[in-house]
């Protein structure tokens, strides 16, 4: 079965903590994106990915660091520098080098904060 | 700044009846716009998406019509069912300058109720 694992479906955290979030994906994709879904506000980009080794910064990338040794896994750690962490985690992927290349993504991850 | 303006927020229709979801975007680099529909707790899934060179596009039920003109593009769901009740998200992607990526930029989301 081919898609995009997320674990764990649910986190806690104590404030102070730094927590990992488990992406990985069989597609054989490229690029693999994070995002941070909160009420009211969409999707919004953390970091992406498009080959091994290497990222970049999205939008909210600030208190969020991630990693990219392997194709297919793109973990992100969600740093006590990030103040206001409890949302819903989402990941992504999507071939390189074709138009209109489709993000698909995984079931999520909701952190919360205690 | 939000580049995608979605409205609206949430949206109540009669089973049978269209529901109509809008978005608005600025950017000009944006080349292609999908619509992705989410059920609670889920990953949101790709419904359907348009490039700029077409003013609509009809899969099924849904259809998307786009403004160039305006920067304006709407999805509608016709003969809606309440199967349909999720949270329909609006996205415009741009192109990654190195890579061969995109980024997609997206709406803020319209919650979707279908009563019986």
């Amino acid at each position: 079965d081919g898609g995009i694992t997320q674990s764990p479906k649910y986190l806690f955290r104590k404030e102070g903590q730094n927590v990992t979030l488990s992406c990985e994906q069989n597609l054989n994709h490229d690029a693999m994106y994070w995002y941070r879904q909160d009420p009211g506000q969409g999707l919004r980009l953390i970091y992406y990915s498009q080959i091994v080794n290497d990222f970049q910064k999205g939008d909210i990338a600030e208190g969020y660091s991630v990693s990219r040794e392997k194709k297919e896994s793109f973990p992100l750690t969600v740093t006590s520098a990030q103040k206001n962490p409890t949302a819903f985690y989402l990941c992504a992927s999507s071939i390189l080098g074709q138009a209109y290349n489709e993000q698909f993504f995984g079931p999520g991850t909701r952190l919360t904060v205690l | 700044q939000q580049q995608v303006k979605q409205s609206p927020q949430s949206l109540i229709v009669q089973k049978g009846g269209i529901s109509i979801i809008n978005c608005a975007y600025e950017n000009t680099a944006f080349d292609y716009f999908p619509w992705y529909q989410q059920f609670p707790g889920k990953g949101p899934a790709l419904l359907i998406a348009i490039r700029p060179d077409v003013s609509e596009k009809k899969e099924g039920r849904f259809t998307i019509s786009f403004n160039k003109s305006a920067k304006q593009f709407s999805l509608h769901i016709m003969d809606s069912q309440p199967g349909d009740s999720a949270t329909y998200f609006c996205a415009a992607r741009q192109p990654l300058l190195t890579g061969g990526g995109n980024k997609l930029t997206f709406g803020t989301g319209t919650q979707l109720k279908v009563e019986l």
